[in-house]
Formats: C-alpha cells, structure tokens, sequence
C-alpha cells in the first residue's frame, strides 16, 4: 500500500526550539507538500516542492523553512518555535502532471508550549 | 485561483445515496476538479477527479455540469464510514487550495 509517513502522531516543543517535522513517501513522487489545518481556518499551505532541491513558498511561509535532499523525504522546520504554531501539520506528495491525486500522510499534531 | 461555493453541511440516511454539489462559475478551461474528503482524525484523502465528462470509481462518481460551472460528487450508498469532511477544488499543476468543504454527517 503507498503511502506518505509522517515521523510522529503527536510531538510537544518548548517555545524557542528548533523542530523538525519529517515526511517520506514511497511512492517515487516529484511533488511534495507541507499544510498546516487549524479550526475556523481549515488547511493552508506552507510550502511545497515540485522536485528535489527545489522548493516553493504557499501562503503562510513564515517562521517555517524546509528542506528536500532526497526525493522521498520533505522537511519542515520551525526554527524557532513559536505558541501560534500549535497546529495540525500535514504533508501530502503527488507524482509529477495534473491527471495524478494527492496522497496525505495522517499529520503530526504540535503544541508548543 | 477560482472559488468553489460548497453547502457547509448535509445529512444522509445510512444507504442512500447522496449528491454533494459544488459551484465553481469562475472555472477556467484547464481546471480540473477535484474532490477529497476528510475523516475525523485522518489527513485528507482523494475522491477523484475529473476535466469535462463524468467519471467514476470505485468510491464515488463526479457528475460535471455541460458548462462546467458546477459539479456533484455522488455517493452511491452512504454508509457511516463516509461521515466526512468533503472538499471540492479547482486545480491544474497549482497546489491545491482548500476551503471550508461540506461536512457530511450520515444517520444510521
């Protein structure tokens, strides 16, 4: 079964700290996507890749940086950890064309307190 | 990036089937519209999809509109487990944009 995973269910982070927010898919996909969801506001997106080394701004890059080494593995990293933070974070990918669907992992839930 | 224009909540009986609308009179000639649905607790999930004739899967079916300003995911026999969260979207190669979708509650 294909699949994006995303490193952990539930992660608590002092305010200040660096955290890194992990994602892989096995699916071979070019395109990989960082959402964040929060009540009343639903999913808005962070950043995304369309391959590897690159990557984009969405609508709400700030206080987030990623990073895209390897093909399957897409990183978001809060660099300093902030309470506004405290979110639903969701990784999607997609293989490359328009015809293809999103695949998302089952999120990370952060609070930073 | 244009609107879609989605009930915010519908209800169904267990078995029935149930037609989601979605409004999108802005779309352009290359959208392709998507749905996704989301379960309590779980990330989104894909639906399907489709350009200008109606298609289906094992999931659902999208009736398209002839002059594609609006759209209807059919799902042919609701049963709890399609309690949900569904979005309708527009997209070509852009990612995709979320709005607040239709929530779905299904009656036993």
């Amino acid at each position: 079964d294909v699949k994006v995973t995303q490193s952990s269910r539930y992660l608590v982070k002092r305010t200040g700290e660096k955290v890194f927010l992990e994602c892989v898919q096995d699916m071979d996909h070019e395109n990989m996507f960082w959402y964040r969801q929060d009540p009343g506001l639903g999913l808005r997106l962070i950043y995304f890749s369309y391959d590897v080394k690159m990557k984009e701004k969405g609508d709400i890059p700030e206080g987030y940086s990623v990073s895209r080494e390897k093909k399957e593995r897409f990183s978001l990293i809060l660099e300093s950890a902030s309470t506004n933070q405290t979110s639903m974070y969701l990784c999607a990918s997609r293989k490359q064309g328009s015809s293809y669907g999103y695949t998302f992992g089952s999120g990370t839930r952060l609070t930073v307190v | 990036d244009a609107k879609t224009t989605q009930p915010n909540s519908m209800e169904s009986n267990e078995e029935e089937p149930v037609h989601l609308p979605c409004n999108h009179s802005t779309i352009s000639g290359t959208d392709y519209i998507h749905w996704y649905r989301q379960l309590p607790s779980q990330g989104p999930e894909y639906v399907i999809h489709g350009l200008t004739s109606n298609v289906n899967n094992r999931m659902a079916s999208l009736a398209i509109a002839e002059d594609r300003k609006s759209s209807t995911l059919i799902l042919h026999r609701a049963t709890l487990r399609d309690a949900a969260v569904y979005y309708c979207i527009l997209s070509l190669n852009t990612p995709l944009v979320f709005g607040k979708g239709t929530r779905l509650s299904v009656i036993a």
